[in-house]
């Protein structure tokens, strides 16, 4: 069955520095992938998403790029802030249907 | 913005009680409403989807005399745990869809903040 596979956390960096949180995916048919993140004491918001092959999702400079060939969705960030300190989700769609299917999770600290 | 309520966020119960938690959407109409259920260091696990007006359709391995949901409203879907035992504590969530009734739903869930339940 479809399934997400994502980099176990906890993550620690430092402010300015590069950010990379790798999701892979297993699904049949062409899900749609997605970036959820989770801040302390609130619900998991979209981020980012794409939804067909070589489509980059963006926003508040994070990015995602769908590659197909490596089953792979990683979420990146050139310069991570404290404010970007939260738990992120990565997630898939299947083609078919509404469920979705979510990857474990990866906590983010920055630190100043 | 799209703003979905979790009442309570935290609840005790004793072993064979049961307990409902809420999931609202606060300021549209949610034809759709997803519940979750996530375990310490695990994905979010889809329980049941819930459509407004009709039954809710289970997940394989969900018990569907054991976590009853009801979607009485467009605003409202309840999850009620019967006869709770400890192997039922987890963090619930809910998301709500703005999708149309019977068909597809759209690619933006909405997400409760999560409900921690804790049987003794």
């Amino acid at each position: 069955g479809d399934s997400v596979t994502q980099m176990e956390g906890p993550v620690t960096l430092s402010e300015e520095a590069f950010l990379t949180i790798n999701c892979t995916y297993t699904a049949t048919g062409y899900p749609s992938l997605f970036w959820y993140v989770q801040y302390p004491g609130e619900g998991l918001q979209l981020l980012l998403k794409a939804t067909k092959a070589d489509d980059k999702g963006s926003n508040k400079g994070f990015e995602a790029t769908y590659r197909k060939e490596t089953t792979s969705f990683h979420l990146e960030k050139g310069s991570v802030q404290v404010s970007d300190s939260a738990v992120y989700f990565c997630a898939l769609r299947e083609s078919t249907g509404n469920q979705f299917y979510f990857g474990t999770g990866t906590s983010l600290t920055v630190i100043p | 913005g799209a703003v979905v309520s979790q009442h309570p966020s935290w609840v005790i119960c004793k072993s064979g009680t049961s307990v409902k938690i809420e999931c609202r959407s606060l300021d549209f109409q949610a034809t759709t409403m997803f519940w979750y259920r996530q375990f310490p260091k695990q994905s979010l696990m889809l329980m049941a989807t819930s459509n407004e007006g009709s039954k809710a359709t289970y997940e394989q391995g969900v018990e569907k005399d054991k976590f009853l949901i009801n979607h009485a409203s467009l605003t409202l879907s309840t999850l009620t745990v019967t006869s709770a035992h400890p192997e039922d504590s987890s963090f619930y969530i809910c998301s709500a869809d703005k999708g149309l009734a019977g068909g597809f739903g759209t690619d933006t869930q909405y997400f409760g903040p999560g409900t921690r339940l804790t049987v003794l």
